[in-house]
């Protein structure tokens, strides 16, 4: 199957600055989202984003589907950032199901 | 509109129990997966319906593990049984169709088994 590989495991910020999450994986991929797996463990959509660069407020995403990596810029963080980062792809042979990283833990101090 | 849905929330179930978790898709989903996620992992796939056909199981882990989707709707994950290896939290998610969609997650179903 398809290997997700996210960087960095963890990562403590201090709020108003900016990070940068990358996510590899192994094989072309029809699917890419990231999540942000709150404190209260629901996953919530941040961006679907197979190839091409989406933006959403402080967050956005660059996917390069030809050399198999994905980014996550967050910008001036804050707190409520904090949390579990996925990235997932859609998994090989069945193409259906997503295919987890191990995740990003980032937390914003004040 | 409404999210995914899923209950119940919390299930404690002793070691040999049996347990039901629900799941309601976004209504008009086609496709629909369920996902287990033991502490400080990523979820991990478990099986996928598309309407009420169960077209991939091969996540789980278990002849314990069984999950139906009868009407094309709600789909319901039953775990025989109960081991405490069971003990995670049960997400399950859905899609407006198959390959190459957005998926949508509910909020999960921990379960823990003592």
């Amino acid at each position: 199957g398809i290997q997700v590989e996210q960087s960095p495991p963890d990562l403590i910020l201090q709020e108003g600055a900016n990070s940068t999450l990358r996510c590899n994986f192994s094989d072309s991929v029809n699917n890419l989202q990231w999540f942000h797996q709150n404190p209260w463990g629901q996953l919530i959509n941040l961006f679907y984003i197979p190839s091409g660069t989406k933006q959403n407020g402080r967050l956005s995403a660059t996917t390069v589907a030809t050399e198999r990596y994905s980014l996550l810029y967050i910008s001036s963080s804050q707190t409520t950032d904090s949390g579990v980062y996925f990235c997932a792809v859609e998994r090989g042979n069945s193409g259906y199901a997503l295919n987890f990283g191990k995740g990003t833990s980032l937390l914003v101090t004040p | 509109g409404a999210g995914v849905s899923q209950s119940p929330r919390y299930k404690v179930a002793k070691r040999g129990q049996d347990v039901a978790l629900r799941c309601d898709p976004i209504s008009g989903h086609v496709s629909l997966f369920w996902y287990q996620q033991a502490l400080g992992q990523g979820p991990e796939f478990l099986t996928y319906f598309q309407n009420e056909a169960q077209l991939d199981k091969s996540g789980l882990p278990s002849d314990r593990f069984f999950a139906e989707r009868p009407e094309g709707s709600v789909s319901t994950l039953k775990i025989q049984r109960t081991q405490q290896e069971d003990s995670a939290v049960y997400l399950c998610a859905s899609s407006f169709d198959s390959s190459a969609y957005e998926q949508y997650f509910g909020p999960g179903t921990r379960l823990t088994v003592t």
